[in-house]
């Protein structure tokens, strides 16, 4: 079985653009989380998206927003960017939840400059 | 405010060395905690993991060991191997998350 694959591996942006990352889950899996990933601040979770619903989301400003397509393929979208936005981007997917068994992929690398 | 709080944030020990990495949470909801392996360029994989009725899990090298009533636990590494160098994050499960630590850097020198 595939892993969980994300695209692109990095991304260079410029404050103000916005950003759009992709993440398609392992085959099967219906939940799809996000999480940023910063150096002393750890995996902090974003939101979760299960039968392209959002079920659940974390303490981030609406400049980050999500959506889940029926293929369970899942986007993230980052608006305004800022400079503190710079970060990994990890997308897990797991069959049914986002307390389940995690399986990560490889994150998208964004720096804005 | 981090509901898992992950000490240290760097280690260095020799091959053979024992490795140990803390962490603490006070939400007594959490009902599951696993531990991260993360090398660089690649996303954390599960390591291994304990149930809070159990007060220690062995495989192979690695060693949870849980205390619920201090709401700390701890991750060893026995006879610690340079491939062991990489970042360890502890989580713990709540209702509908995972809550990670800040993340140990180790490196294990040869």
């Amino acid at each position: 079985k595939a892993g969980v694959t994300q695209t692109p591996r990095y991304l260079i942006k410029t404050r103000g653009q916005q950003v759009t990352l992709s993440c398609s889950p392992i085959s099967g899996h219906r939940s799809v989380s996000w999480y940023q990933q910063t150096p002393g601040q750890g995996l902090q979770f974003l939101f979760e998206y299960f039968s392209e619903t959002q079920r659940n989301k974390g303490n981030f400003p609406g400049r980050f927003s999500g959506r889940q397509f029926s293929n369970s393929r899942s986007e993230m979208n980052v608006s305004t960017l800022e400079l503190g936005d710079s970060a990994l981007y990890l997308c897990a997917s797991s069959p049914s939840g986002a307390n389940e068994k995690l399986f990560f992929g490889s994150g998208t690398q964004l720096s804005v400059l | 405010q981090q509901q898992v709080k992950q000490s240290p944030q760097s280690l260095i020990v020799q091959k053979g060395g024992i490795s140990i990495i803390n962490c603490a949470y006070e939400n007594t909801a959490f009902d599951y905690f696993p531990w991260y392996q993360q090398f660089p360029g690649k996303g954390p994989a599960l390591l291994i993991a304990i149930r809070p009725d159990v007060s220690e899990k062995k495989e192979g090298r690695f060693t949870i060991s849980f205390n619920k009533s201090a709401k700390q636990f701890s991750l060893h590494i026995m006879d610690s191997q340079p491939g062991d160098s990489a970042t360890y994050f502890c989580a713990a499960r709540g209702a509908t998350q995972f809550y990670f630590g800040t993340g140990t850097s180790l490196t294990v020198i040869p």
